[in-house]
């Protein structure tokens, strides 16, 4: 596709479980991000991958959440032990990935809804 | 952590007016860009203006950045009802990482 892609669109879950978010991102784009927002708020970083390792995960906000992209294009957020304050937009974003500071192009995001 | 504050929080105007939203930063920056997000969910990139440069032009939309102030300003003229979104200033910071830092949003509702 042209843009940025996520699934599930919304997801549903009950406290404790574990949950996965998928993110594709635009073709050729090496950089990939998270970001979580809350109603009402900007969306905060969580990580950054460039190709397949991560070069900053200082937003990830606790040992529950990781993230991989073993092959540097399709990415997967992972959240274990899921908890209600964790219900939030995750946001997908990708770029070129070949300078600093790049525009980066945003996916539709992936609702999630802890009971 | 949010890198500022936008201001106002909400902004409503007729059709026809100009709509100007404020950023403030507290980080010296590589770049910062302006989003539009419809209804909570994918946000659209607007405009990207770098740390070297002051004013920038995109069709409607006119952006400054004074960098002794931190502070950015989004100038939306001639609005139309489908401007309505909420509308997000996000920065680059100048240590090299990747990462946007956003901040709060303007809600702007646009009355036909």
């Amino acid at each position: 596709g042209a843009g940025v892609s996520q699934t599930p669109s919304n997801k549903v879950t009950e406290k404790g479980k574990y949950v996965e978010l998928r993110c594709d991102p635009i073709s050729g784009h090496t950089a990939l991000y998270w970001y979580r927002q809350s109603l009402g708020q900007g969306p905060e970083f969580l990580i950054y991958f460039q190709g397949t390792g991560a070069a900053d995960d200082s937003g990830l906000p606790n040992d529950r959440f990781f993230a991989v992209r073993p092959e540097g294009s399709v990415s997967t957020l992972k959240i274990q032990r899921t908890e209600r304050g964790d219900s939030a937009v995750y946001l997908c974003a990708s770029s070129l990935g070949t300078s600093g500071g790049e525009t980066q192009y945003f996916g539709p995001g992936t609702r999630l809804l802890v009971l | 952590s949010q890198q500022g504050e936008e201001d106002p929080q909400a902004l409503s105007i007729q059709e026809g007016e100009n709509a100007t939203m404020n950023c403030s930063y507290k980080t010296s920056i590589n770049n910062l860009q302006w989003y539009r997000q419809n209804s909570g969910r994918g946000l659209v990139h607007l405009i990207l203006i770098r740390s070297n440069e002051r004013e920038k032009h995109s069709g409607r939309l006119r952006v400054t950045l004074d960098t002794s102030k931190k502070s950015s300003s989004l100038l939306i003229t001639a609005s139309r009802a489908a401007d309505t979104a909420s509308y997000f200033c996000a920065t680059a910071p100048a240590d090299y990482t990747d990462k946007l830092i956003f901040g709060t949003g303007t809600r702007l509702q646009v009355f036909p």
